[in-house]
């Protein structure tokens, strides 16, 4: 009931190219959804979020779309540089928890020049 | 001002030994949580704090895991009689509060802790 399932767990993009991370999720229950940047060495640093009650959110090169009825959302980037290759995680968050945050496994992003 | 700080940035122990891990969260900020992350693996709760309320613990795996928090602000991490498979990372965040509002956690570099 608590999982967040993340896919895929590494990618490899070209340079310009869309990065796509997918996130699935049981638990209707959960009321925000961020994701997270982490680069080697470094502790997650929020990327963007979204809450069900919109289906998109998008913050420059970087987009979230929300499929409420699928339990499911996704992480797109646009025009990939070298310098986004890092570990992204989505998690999710029940309001009612206080804000402990449920994480996906995590998906190794390479970003080739 | 300064982020989450962690100390120390690597501990390495034996089995059977105890270790003390330290957060210092942003001033300020009444919300502090402890997540592990192990190798090639998502980050995982372990215990939240919130002011002066009692503490979450519902994530900690075992007894021989404890917390604690002074005066709302430093933390420690308590891992008694270390065993292998305690061995990850142990990352800290704090927040401004918790519950509603989406409240961005920040986090500290982390400690990696390797159990020999």
């Amino acid at each position: 009931q608590q999982q967040v399932k993340q896919s895929p767990q590494s990618l490899i993009v070209q340079k310009g190219g869309i990065s796509i991370i997918n996130c699935a999720y049981e638990n209707t229950a959960f009321d925000y959804f961020p994701w997270y940047q982490q680069f080697p060495g470094k502790g997650p640093a929020l990327l963007i979020a979204i809450r069900p009650d919109v289906s998109e959110k998008k913050e420059g090169r970087f987009t979230i779309s929300f499929n409420k009825s699928a339990k499911q959302f996704s992480l797109h980037i646009m025009d990939s540089q070298p310098g986004d290759s890092a570990t992204y995680f989505c998690a999710a968050r029940i309001g009612s928890h206080g804000s402990r945050l449920t994480f996906g496994e995590g998906t190794q992003l390479t970003v080739n020049p | 001002g300064a982020g989450v700080s962690q100390s120390p940035s690597n501990k390495v122990t034996e089995k059977g030994k105890d270790v003390e891990l330290r957060c210092d969260p942003i001033s300020g900020h009444t919300a502090l949580y402890w997540y592990r992350q192990s190798l090639g693996q998502g980050l995982e709760f372990l215990i939240y704090f919130q002011g002066n309320s009692a503490p979450d613990k519902s994530g900690l795996p075992s007894d021989r895991f404890s917390a604690e928090r002074t005066g709302g602000s430093v933390s420690t991490l308590t891992i008694q009689r270390t065993q292998q498979e305690d061995s990850a990372v142990y990352l800290c965040a704090s927040s401004l509060a918790s519950g509603g509002g989406g409240n961005e956690q920040f986090f500290g570099p982390g400690t990696r802790l390797t159990v020999l």
